[in-house]
């Protein structure tokens, strides 16, 4: 049972195109992120959701549009792509908010071109 | 905000000798410390740890040690195996608000 699924796990696509990331968790929790690892492999938050609530929204750039249309759920879609946003996004979810564990889904790497 | 820096940024040790990373933060309210390990092409895992109320917490080779005085806490990875060898990130959240990472040590185990 994979207890947060992201789809698609690669995604290659040119600059200024259009693509969603998706996001599942089957885990009941509350809160689900959203990560960028570059190729340095700093791990940046960019948006938190509670409960479809977003709580945290880092600054990121409003290309990147995060939506949750329930608790299972968090996607991120992003507009106009740049040779910047290549990178491995992963969602993440922890029972509740900062202070639980969070589990890692299984990461996007998204290339540029 | 809070801010977490950890060090070494790589780490290169004998297989079967003790690694040690460490990490400082900022904020005298955090109170939730993981370290997370990220093996190559996988996802971040957690593999311990430790709230404000404890100084030490120890899981069979794994033992993470914090100090709140001096805001740093450390891992410990004793008789390190070939399978340790990835990228540990350590991190600090308070509740209610965002958690941060440190920038993390890639760990090398030699044979």
């Amino acid at each position: 049972d994979t207890a947060v699924s992201q789809t698609p796990k690669y995604l290659v696509t040119q600059m200024g195109n259009d693509k969603s990331i998706k996001c599942e968790q089957n885990l009941g929790h509350d809160t689900m992120y959203w990560y960028k690892q570059d190729s340095k492999k700093f791990l940046k938050i960019m948006f938190s959701y509670n409960n479809k609530e977003l709580i945290i929204n880092e600054t990121v750039p409003n290309r990147f549009s995060p939506k949750s249309p329930d608790k299972a759920h968090l996607n991120l879609h992003i507009n106009s792509l740049e040779l910047g946003d290549s990178a491995v996004y992963f969602c993440a979810s922890s029972r509740r908010q900062a202070t639980y564990e969070q589990y890692f889904g299984p990461g996007t790497r998204l290339t540029v071109t | 905000g809070e801010n977490v820096e950890q060090h070494p940024s790589t780490l290169s040790v004998q297989e079967g000798d003790s690694a040690v990373i460490k990490c400082t933060y900022s904020d005298s309210a955090s109170n939730y410390f993981p370290w997370y390990k990220q093996e190559l092409g996988k996802r971040p895992q957690l593999i311990i740890d430790i709230r404000s109320n404890v100084g030490e917490k120890k899981d069979q080779r794994i033992a993470v040690t914090l100090n709140k005085t001096a805001k740093h806490f450390s891992l410990h990875i004793t008789e390190t195996q070939p399978e340790d060898s990835a990228v540990y990130f350590c991190a600090a959240s308070k509740r209610d608000d965002k958690i941060i990472f440190g920038k993390g040590t890639r760990l090398h185990i030699l044979p």
